[in-house]
């Protein structure tokens, strides 16, 4: 009965390489969320998307590509990894944009070697 | 853009004490919320403010919205060890279409048993 489900949990790879980390909720919320939580446990948001239109992009690297293919997933495309990139990145949703109650998802801690 | 300023970044307490942690912001705010990450989680919302001078409580948990505006105050009464994690207060970006969450840099809380 998971509410906002992220996989994988741990994500460990090389400079260089391509990765996605999946988000899924079963909330029937319209909007979804990424936000970024650095090693200081600074949390900032990075996309979101409202019925699979995307409605914030924060200053992100291009190499960062969300994807929606339908409004119960966001998914995160990485190109290029760098060492930067190292973070824990959470998925969240809300009933609607603009909305204060989030719901998020356990985390993907990323570490790019 | 908004800021918000919390503190203390850190407390490490005794169990069955109180805590109180409070949250600035450089603009008026219209709300404030307060969330809670236990380790190795995603943040959870534990009380949102919406009026300024509104008080409300969640158990043991108080906060307020402070009448300027610009300040809460989240207090924990009689600690326990599983009120162990980092507390973020929070603001919703409402500039145009957004909703994101604009979170302060968290109080990372550690209660001795």
């Amino acid at each position: 009965d998971t509410a906002v489900s992220q996989t994988p949990k741990y994500l460990v790879t090389q400079m260089g390489n391509d990765k996605s980390i999946k988000c899924e909720q079963n909330l029937g919320h319209d909007t979804m969320y990424w936000y970024k939580q650095d090693s200081k446990k600074f949390l900032k948001i990075m996309f979101s998307y409202n019925n699979k239109e995307l409605i914030i992009n924060e200053t992100v690297p291009n190499r960062f590509s969300p994807k929606s293919p339908d409004k119960a997933h966001l998914n995160l495309h990485i190109n290029s990894l760098e060492l930067g990139d190292s973070a824990v990145y959470f998925c969240a949703s809300s009933h609607n944009a603009g909305e204060d109650t989030q719901y998020f998802g356990p985390g993907t801690r990323l570490t790019v070697l | 853009g908004q800021q918000l300023n919390q503190s203390p970044q850190s407390m490490f307490i005794q169990e069955g004490e109180d805590v109180s942690m409070n949250c600035t912001s450089s603009s008026i705010f219209n709300t404030w919320l307060w969330y809670k990450q236990d380790p190795g989680e995603g943040p959870v919302l534990l009380i949102a403010l919406y009026k300024a001078g509104e008080l409300t409580s969640n158990g043991r948990l108080t906060a307020q919205f402070g009448i300027t505006r610009k300040d809460s105050f989240l207090n924990i009464s009689a600690s326990i060890p599983s009120d162990v994690g980092i507390y973020f207060c929070a603001d919703l970006n409402y500039g145009g279409s957004q909703g994101n969450l604009i979170f302060g840099k968290g109080t990372k809380l550690s209660v001795k048993p």
